[in-house]
């Protein structure tokens, strides 16, 4: 396992389409976190994911976006009707995290990055 | 909600020490990581404090303090290497879920 995989790397879209982004995460890590970076900006928070369950999402995901992690494995972030201001990076991130035993280390992949014309 | 507050810039010399420094507000702390960013790179994990003290990694090492809500990353022996971006960021649970919440970022620049 080589690590955090992300696709695609990058994307250009017109504004009003759908895009959809993959990740997959390092294969034993049960954690996936889905996060936005614009330039000059730290990671933002978007959602998470414990296995399957989706365990919280960020207010500032409206309901055009859309995260899912089927059978707990691999994580899709679709955006709809996509808009200039959803232009960033978008990080996924995994771990593996167990009861007592929390070091806090995420491992990012390269990010896909989206650019709405 | 949560805040983390770090310096944006700092420039230093080949050679020394730098210091960046984090504060944050959160609900139910449970630990601060540092993370470092090359521009158009990946965050790499760099360390994770979860009690007060000082945690050394090499030529980085990190502090917390939990009373005080600060923390910082110390890079000795810096190499120009080591330019890049900086982040802090809180492992904390405001809804009954951990999560991590990372601070804008410190750029650090590593001058000859």
């Amino acid at each position: 396992d080589t690590g955090v995989s992300q696709n695609p790397r990058h994307k250009i879209t017109k504004r009003g389409q759908n895009v959809t982004f993959r990740c997959d995460p390092i294969s034993e890590h049960n954690r996936l976190y889905w996060y936005r970076q614009t330039l000059g900006q730290g990671p933002e928070f978007l959602t998470y994911f414990q296995n399957e369950a989706q365990l919280e999402k960020s207010r500032l995901l409206s309901d055009r976006f859309s995260a899912e992690r089927p059978k707990g494995s691999f994580s899709t972030l679709e955006i709809q009707r996509t808009e200039q201001g959803d232009s960033a990076m978008y990080l996924c991130a995994s771990s593996l995290e167990l009861a007592g035993d929390v070091t806090g280390e995420l491992f990012f992949g390269e990010g896909s990055r989206l650019t709405v014309l | 909600g949560q805040s983390l507050e770090q310096p944006s810039e700092v420039t230093a010399v080949e050679g020394a020490i730098v210091q960046i420094n984090c504060t944050y507000q959160t609900s139910g702390f449970y630990g601060l990581s540092w993370y470092q960013q090359h521009d158009g790179g990946a965050p790499t994990f760099l360390s994770y404090n979860a009690l007060d003290g000082l945690e050394e990694t090499g030529r980085f090492s990190s502090f917390l303090s939990r009373s005080d809500s600060y923390g910082y990353l110390l890079l000795q022996e810096l190499q120009m290497k080591d330019s890049a971006s900086y982040f802090c960021a809180v492992r904390d649970r405001p809804g009954g879920y951990q999560k991590v919440t990372f601070g804008i970022g410190t750029k650090l620049q590593v001058i000859p």
